[in-house]
């Protein structure tokens, strides 16, 4: 079974410039989430879709950053314009369901974001 | 979500059993005791979960007091591979899936 899928991997830009990931869940998983995680914390929710539709982006700074999902499949992640402080590993999670104590979710391997 | 505290970093002997506790004394009914790993380099990896009961698979054993207060994850026979971060996570039931990641325990499996 493929696992999570993103890229790139790794991708650097200067404070101002806008910057997109990728993300392309497990076949079949209606749950897909974004997370951030800054060196040496733990990963911070960002927001997380149910098929094509948010269920939760309440730690998503909207002024600068969005999402989308199209077709209930992959999903972009957009930063513009990026802050030094938006320096962090951006993790793409998905499960087969969520909720009820069945919360097992796959994570990619991450795109590590340097803004200089 | 009740909180979950856990020591910072912890070392294990290859070939030992590693015991990672897990304080959530204010944990309720209905919420579930999670593990997740994280390896350098690589994103969170789930282990296992559990409500009441101990849980074992292949990759880690968990013992839940009778309380529920507390948890200990245990990996039966360390192996250098198993050098990572370990969370453990309290998700309720009625949840939507959102898990937040505390600082987790750094074990670092030595030769």
């Amino acid at each position: 079974e493929a696992g999570v899928a993103q890229s790139p991997r790794y991708k650097i830009i200067e404070k101002r410039q806008s910057v997109a990931f990728w993300c392309n869940p497990i076949s079949g998983h209606a749950t897909l989430y974004w997370y951030q995680q800054i060196l040496g914390q733990g990963p911070k929710l960002l927001i997380q879709f149910q098929n094509n539709g948010v269920v939760d982006d309440s730690q998503l700074p909207k002024d600068r950053f969005s999402a989308e999902r199209l077709k209930g499949v992959d999903s972009t992640l957009k930063i513009q314009p990026a802050k030094l402080e938006d320096s962090a590993v951006y993790l793409c999670a998905s499960s087969l369901v969520a909720g009820w104590g069945i919360n097992e979710q796959f994570f990619g391997p991450g795109t590590r974001l340097t803004v200089l | 979500d009740a909180k979950t505290t856990q020591p910072p970093s912890m070392d294990c002997a290859e070939g030992r059993a590693a015991n990672l506790p897990c304080n959530h004394s204010t944990i309720s009914g209905n919420e579930y005791v999670y593990w997740y790993r994280q390896i350098h380099s690589q994103g969170p990896q789930y282990i296992t979960h559990g409500l009441k009961n101990n849980e074992t698979n292949e990759m880690a054993s968990l013992i839940i007091t009778e309380d529920r207060k507390s948890s200990t994850l245990i990996l039966p026979h360390a192996t250098l591979r198993d050098t990572a971060v370990y969370y453990c996570i309290v998700v309720a039931a009625s949840n939507t899936g959102k898990l937040i990641f505390g600082q987790g325990t750094t074990l670092q499996v030595k030769p």
